[in-house]
């Protein structure tokens, strides 16, 4: 079974902090996706890589940066935490086929409080 | 912007069928996927349909595909309550990323 793991299921942090949320794969996916689900938005996409050191802007990027080292780790960074960051963050990552998109198998969220 | 549309509740009794509907947006779209939230939990992948098929059958769900439409369907036969959760319709779209409706909440009372 494929196993995505996020960090931490719960954190609190101040405004203006930096903040690393960690996320780890093990089934050597090259996609790796970060979302964040606020209530009547659904899922929103951050930031996505495809290959180490590979980047992507998702839909609302603004406030957020990624590192892909190597490939199983996709960190997401906070730059200056800020209250309306507060939200639930999920990792997803997927297998590359040749000919069509896989399905994205999710991590169980970190549920990230900013005040 | 394209959204994928899904209603935002259903309640149904124990033992009845849910049946949960989603409207998606590109005809392109390879594969279509339906995923379970329970609370406090992430996203689990539950079942998907590639395009070129009408129907897909796994133990108690069922999905339909109406391309023509763009009519996705989920529908879960004797739903129990530990069917109780947010279920994501998403497609592809051209690229890597999935798009996904906002989730429809189902609510199953004993």
């Amino acid at each position: 079974d494929v196993k995505v793991t996020q960090s931490s299921r719960y954190l609190v942090k101040r405004t203006g902090e930096k903040v690393f949320l960690e996320c780890v794969q093990d089934m050597d996916h090259e996609n790796m996706f970060w979302y964040r689900q606020d209530p009547g938005l659904g899922l929103r996409l951050i930031y996505f890589s495809y290959d180490v050191k590979m980047k992507e802007k998702g839909d609302i990027p603004e406030g957020y940066s990624v590192s892909r080292e190597k490939k199983e780790r996709f960190s997401l960074i906070l730059e200056s935490a800020s209250t309306n960051q507060t939200s639930m963050y999920l990792c997803a990552s997927s297998f590359v086929a040749a000919t069509s998109n896989q399905p994205q198998h999710f991590g169980d969220g970190t549920r990230l409080s900013i005040l | 912007g394209e959204d994928v549309e899904q209603s935002l509740f259903l309640s149904v009794r124990e033992g009845d069928s849910s049946v949960i509907n989603c409207t998606y947006t590109d005809s392109s779209s390879t594969y279509l996927y339906w995923y379970k939230q329970e609370p406090g939990a992430g996203l689990q992948l539950l079942t998907y349909i590639f395009s070129n098929m009408d129907m897909k059958q796994d133990q108690r769900l069922t999905v339909l595909l109406n391309k023509k439409d763009k009519h996705l369907s989920l529908r879960i036969a004797d739903t129990q309550t530990g069917d109780s959760a947010i279920y994501f319709c998403a497609e592809n779209q051209a690229g890597t990323a999935l798009i996904f409706g906002k989730g429809t909440t189902l609510s199953v009372s004993s």
